[in-house]
Parts: structure tokens; sequence; C-alpha cells
């Protein structure tokens, strides 16, 4: 298995240019989280799908932030339009959840994005 | 607010030493509590986990212990390596396994 696959691994950009982070899960499973890490912060889960369908968006920073995930094995984070404090490293993780209640299961981590937003 | 919050924020110890990182949480809704180690340019990968039912765990070197009357648990790595030189975070996730993680231990052994 490959794990969870992120592209890009780095991106600069200037500021109030679009930024699309995208994420490829780890095959079969059904769960996918989007984290922000900053040294000021630390991990910050920005939002999480279950089954494709966004269960908790509440850690997204703010409008300039969306992100979708169009089927099992894709999803994407966009910032429109980035600004500098949005530089952090982007890690997006999937797991497989057998249901609400049961047990969740580990969560595999991609090697991350690097946003510099200059 | 910082819903696991994990103590010391570095620790440096000599190859053999036993480095000890201890977490607390409020939230009793939170039923599975994991360990993540992150090496420097990597996603953190997760070490070992317990849940609320047993006190131990243990994997090879590393143990967790669990309070569930305090709230607290902690990591500890036996006869530690330079190789374990990383960043440990505890991480605490309800039924949705959504995880909330500690602010991070930079863990430093030295030869």
């Amino acid at each position: 298995d490959a794990g969870v696959i992120q592209s890009p691994r780095h991106e600069v950009t200037e500021m109030g240019q679009e930024v699309t982070l995208r994420c490829k899960p780890i095959s079969g499973h059904n769960s996918l989280f989007w984290y922000r890490q900053t040294m000021m912060r630390g991990l910050e889960l920005l939002i999480y799908f279950n089954n494709n369908v966004p269960i908790d968006d509440s850690g997204m920073p703010e409008d300039r932030f969306s992100a979708k995930m169009p089927n099992a094995s894709f999803s994407t984070l966009k910032i429109q339009p980035s600004e500098p404090r949005d530089s952090a490293v982007y890690f997006c993780a999937s797991s497989f959840l057998v249901g609400q209640g049961n047990s969740p299961d580990t969560q595999y981590f991609g090697p991350g994005t690097r946003l510099t937003v200059l | 607010q910082q819903q696991v919050k994990q103590s010391p924020q570095s620790l440096i110890v000599q190859k053999g030493g036993i480095p000890i990182i201890n977490c607390a949480y409020e939230n009793t809704a939170f039923d599975y509590f994991p360990w993540y180690q992150q090496f420097p340019g990597k996603g953190p990968a997760l070490l070992i986990a317990i849940r609320p039912d047993v006190s131990e765990k243990k994997e090879g070197r590393f143990t967790i212990s669990f309070n569930k009357s305090a709230k607290q648990f902690s990591l500890h790595i036996m006869d530690s390596q330079p190789g374990d030189s990383a960043t440990y975070f505890c991480a605490a996730s309800d039924s949705w396994g959504k995880l909330q993680f500690g602010a991070g231990t930079q863990v430093v052994v030295t030869p």
C-alpha cells in the first residue's frame, strides 16, 4: 500500500493567490481528516469526512478555507485568497471507522504539504 | 482551548534513560488515547494506543500508563536510544475518531 498521498509536497505562493492541496487516502478507508501544523498552534484538525460527507468543519479557520471530497479516493483543501498567516504544514490522514460509537481505528498521516504564502 | 494538555514541552535524556511524557484531559467522552511519533519532515505516525478499560499497555520499549479517575495518561520510553529522538504527541479521540492532540514534546536522546 502506498499510504496516504499528498500533493504538492511544497507550495510557495503569493498573498491573494488560490491554493489547492490534494489528498488520496488509503484504499478502503472511509474517514479522511485535514490537519494544519504550526509551531504556535500545534496540530489542529480542520475538517473531517466520513463516507465522503463532511462531519465536522468547526476547525476551518474562516470562509477562505474550503474542502471537498468528491469520491472515496480524493479530497482537496482550498484556500482562496491565501494570506501569509496560512503558512503551515497541512496534513491529510485517513482511517477506517466501523461506525459512530465503535472504537476508532488508527489514523494514517500523509507526508504533508508545506505551504509558504509570501 | 486545548482539550489535551501535554508536558513537558521538551526533554533531553541520555541513552538508556527513561523519558516520561504526561498528558491530561477533561472530556470524559474520550475513549481512545493514542500516542504519535513525528520525525522532522514527516507526518505523525501511530506509536501505541490505549483504551480506558486498561491501566497499562506495553509495546516493545514503549509503555502507556492510564489513570481514568485522574484523567491522565503518560508515555514511558524504556532504554531510550538516539533513534527515539523525535516529537511525541498524545491525543484523545471520541467515537467519531476525531483526534484532539496535545501540544507535543520534543525528545532528544543523547549518545
